[in-house]
């Protein structure tokens, strides 16, 4: 059974440009979680999906957003991006209900 | 709402020393715990979860952790430690209905020494 699968593994992009980062979880998990990882900060939320909808948000400002399709998989977007945006960007995916997650590898993303 | 706490931001032990790593939580409503791992350049992998019953929660690479109530803790153990142990590993919380997001501890980096 395929893990989850993020693409791209590593971008670079500079301040003010915008990102978009994919999301394939495993087959027949419906919900998808987005995490950012930095030194400082560790593991935040930021938002989860389940059938189309957003079902979760964390505390992260309108810049950052996302969306999910009919067959599960998810988008993340940044808008104007800033240097404090560098980080690992992780996406998971679950049962509804059942509590773990299970990780795609991270995209890794540097603002210049 | 939940809340997780990792003592000790770097461990260190020798091979074949016991690894024990903490964990205390926070929350308002009977848990669910986890620990995960984290390679470099990787995602992190679970490596165990304790959601109700036994106290006593086995995973995979040999690794264990016991919930404890009383103390809030959730404390992870390995006998003999290995090599290939040295990552981060991070512990995480959820309400028991597995429902809202899973609140991570600010991790804790294994170094194993020869």
């Amino acid at each position: 059974k395929a893990g989850v699968t993020q693409t791209p593994r590593y971008l670079i992009k500079t301040r003010g440009q915008q990102v978009t980062l994919s999301c394939s979880p495993i087959s027949g998990h419906r919900s998808v979680s987005w995490y950012q990882q930095t030194p400082g900060q560790g593991l935040q939320f930021l938002f989860e999906y389940f059938s189309e909808t957003q079902r979760n948000k964390g505390n992260f400002p309108g810049r950052f957003s996302g969306r999910q399709f009919s067959n599960s998989r998810s988008e993340m977007n940044v808008s104007t991006l800033e240097l404090g945006d560098s980080a690992l960007y992780l996406c998971a995916s679950s049962f509804p209900g059942a509590g773990e997650l299970f990780f795609g590898e991270g995209s890794r993303l540097t603002v210049l | 709402a939940q809340s997780v706490t990792q003592l000790g931001s770097h461990v260190s032990v020798s091979e074949g020393a016991l690894v024990l790593l903490r964990c205390n939580y926070s929350s308002s409503v009977p848990p669910y715990l986890f620990w995960y791992v984290q390679y470099p350049n990787q995602g992190l992998q679970l490596l165990l979860k304790y959601t109700t019953g036994a106290t006593l929660v086995k995973g995979i690479n040999g690794f264990e952790a016991e919930f404890k109530k009383s103390e809030t803790s959730f404390h992870l153990t390995k006998p003999s430690a290995h090599m290939s142990d040295a990552a981060e590993y991070f512990c995480a919380v959820s309400p028991n209905s597995g429902n809202t997001p899973l609140v991570f501890g600010k991790g804790t980096r294994l170094s194993v020494i020869a």
